[in-house]
């Protein structure tokens, strides 16, 4: 299986503030697909943001933003203006050739008051 | 249907028992993948069908799990004398296309079956 790194496993910021969860992933195709979901306590997996390979800008979808550097094969999601609301945990995960869809260990980001 | 339902919800079975979840995609979702999921980890590839085939089944970990989609639509997957390293949550999700790279791609989860084996 393609790996994908999440290198943090817990992370804390002040509500209001903007945080940055990392990505890496290993690929040698030219083409894929990046996204990222969040899992809050209840256990659901909420889609927040898709980045193709190949798409010039960096997506944003709302309070999201991914930051996209396919050179260093990473796909940070940006969360700016933090609310209570955003504590979960976060998933990157990379879709390959042959429709390979894999995810990453994940980040547990905690929104201090 | 609207979403992706998965039933049960929660199974608790012995060891050696056999057991089924069901997977009811969104109507018109031509992928299906199925993830096992254990407490505090990402969710782990199982199985992917495109249409009514197993694309991929390289993540079935052992020949006491199979999949099925018989009419491209449900999936239900079936655990043989189940152990009780077996237990984690099981997530079926679906996608509108499983070829290609878009938005199309994105994958929607169901609510996940939990399984516990004693």
């Amino acid at each position: 299986a393609q790996k994908i790194t999440q290198t943090q496993p817990g992370m804390f910021v002040q509500e209001k503030e903007a945080v940055t969860l990392d990505c890496t992933y290993d690929t040698s195709d030219p083409s894929y697909g990046l996204f990222w979901y969040k899992q809050p306590s209840s256990g659901e997996m909420i889609f927040l943001i898709y980045q193709g390979s190949y798409d010039q800008q960096n997506a944003t979808e709302g309070r999201y933003s991914l930051n996209f550097q396919k050179a260093r094969k990473s796909a940070n999601l940006v969360i700016s203006a933090s609310q209570l609301g955003d504590s979960a945990m976060y998933f990157c995960a990379v879709k390959y050739n042959f429709n390979k869809f894999y995810f990453g260990s994940g980040t547990k980001l905690n929104v201090k008051p | 249907g609207a979403g992706v339902s998965q039933t049960p919800s929660n199974k608790v079975t012995e060891k050696g028992k056999y057991v089924e979840l069901r997977c009811d995609p969104i109507s018109g979702h031509t992928a299906l993948y199925w993830y096992r999921q254990s407490l505090g980890q990402g969710p782990e590839f199982l199985i992917y069908f495109q249409g009514t085939g197993a694309a991929d089944d390289s993540g079935l970990p052992n020949d006491r799990f199979f999949a099925v989609r018989p009419e491209g639509s449900v999936s239900t997957l079936k655990i043989q004398r189940t152990e009780r390293g077996d237990s984690a949550v099981y997530l079926c999700a679906s996608s509108l296309l499983g070829t290609g790279f878009s938005g199309a791609n994105v994958l929607t989860f169901g609510a996940g079956s939990r399984l516990t084996v004693l």
